[in-house]
């Protein structure tokens, strides 16, 4: 069964430091979608893409947070100057159609921040 | 308000019993509103989803009933199992966006 695959598993990095998060999606999808859920909270949107482009964002996702599709199969999520409240579970999805809900997500990547 | 408010936060069913859970939203522009399981270290998996033109949705053991009116939710597991225990979403999405809004999550554990 193809899945949304995300690496690192666990990232721990310095606050200010940049972290860049990495996704791959399943091959025929062409949405493209970012949540976070911080330890023991609701899951989060953040932004969803496509077409080399962002289609919406969330207050959340401010100056410092970007996303692209550098190679056409990866789809990444770069946060400039990390700061504590980062710290959370980011999870990428992905879907054939631009519903949300039909989205496939990944396991996601723990981003510890310290 | 984009907020979808779930409950109970947490819920203990032994096995073969009923689980409920409940969500309520205030966005009349919302339809569709799916709900997600997810097991520890794991992404949320879609598990069923309704729209609001049907009262009733049933998949397997699992049956979604909505309410347009109270704008209400519900997801019933019939004769719930112990590899039912995770934690469920609902979640809901309108019209005009493709981002979902998640409700505040369920920890269901089913002893057996």
């Amino acid at each position: 069964e193809p899945e949304v695959t995300q690496t690192p598993s666990h990232q721990v990095t310095q606050m200010g430091q940049e972290v860049i998060l990495r996704c791959v999606p399943i091959s025929n999808h062409l949405y493209f979608y970012w949540y976070r859920q911080i330890l023991g909270q609701k899951v989060e949107f953040l932004v969803s893409f496509y077409n080399n482009e962002i289609s919406e964002k969330s207050e959340i996702f401010d100056d410092q947070f970007s996303v692209e599709r550098p190679d056409g199969s990866n789809f990444t999520l770069k946060i400039r100057s990390t700061k504590l409240e980062d710290s959370a579970m980011y999870f990428c999805a992905s879907s054939v159609t631009n519903q949300g809900a039909e989205a496939f997500f990944g396991q996601g990547t723990r981003l510890t921040v310290v | 308000q984009q907020q979808v408010k779930q409950s109970p936060q947490s819920l203990i069913v032994q096995k073969g019993g009923i689980s409920i859970i409940n969500c309520a939203y205030e966005n009349t522009a919302f339809d569709y509103f799916p709900w997600y399981q997810q097991f520890p270290g794991k992404g949320p998996a879609l598990l069923i989803a309704i729209r609001p033109d049907v009262s009733e949705k049933k998949e397997g053991r699992f049956t979604i009933s909505f309410n347009k009116s109270a704008k209400q939710f519900s997801l019933h597991i019939m004769d719930s199992q112990p590899g039912d225990s995770a934690t469920y979403f609902c979640a809901a999405e309108s019209y005009n966006t493709d981002k979902l809004i998640f409700g505040t999550g369920t920890r269901l554990q089913v002893f057996p």
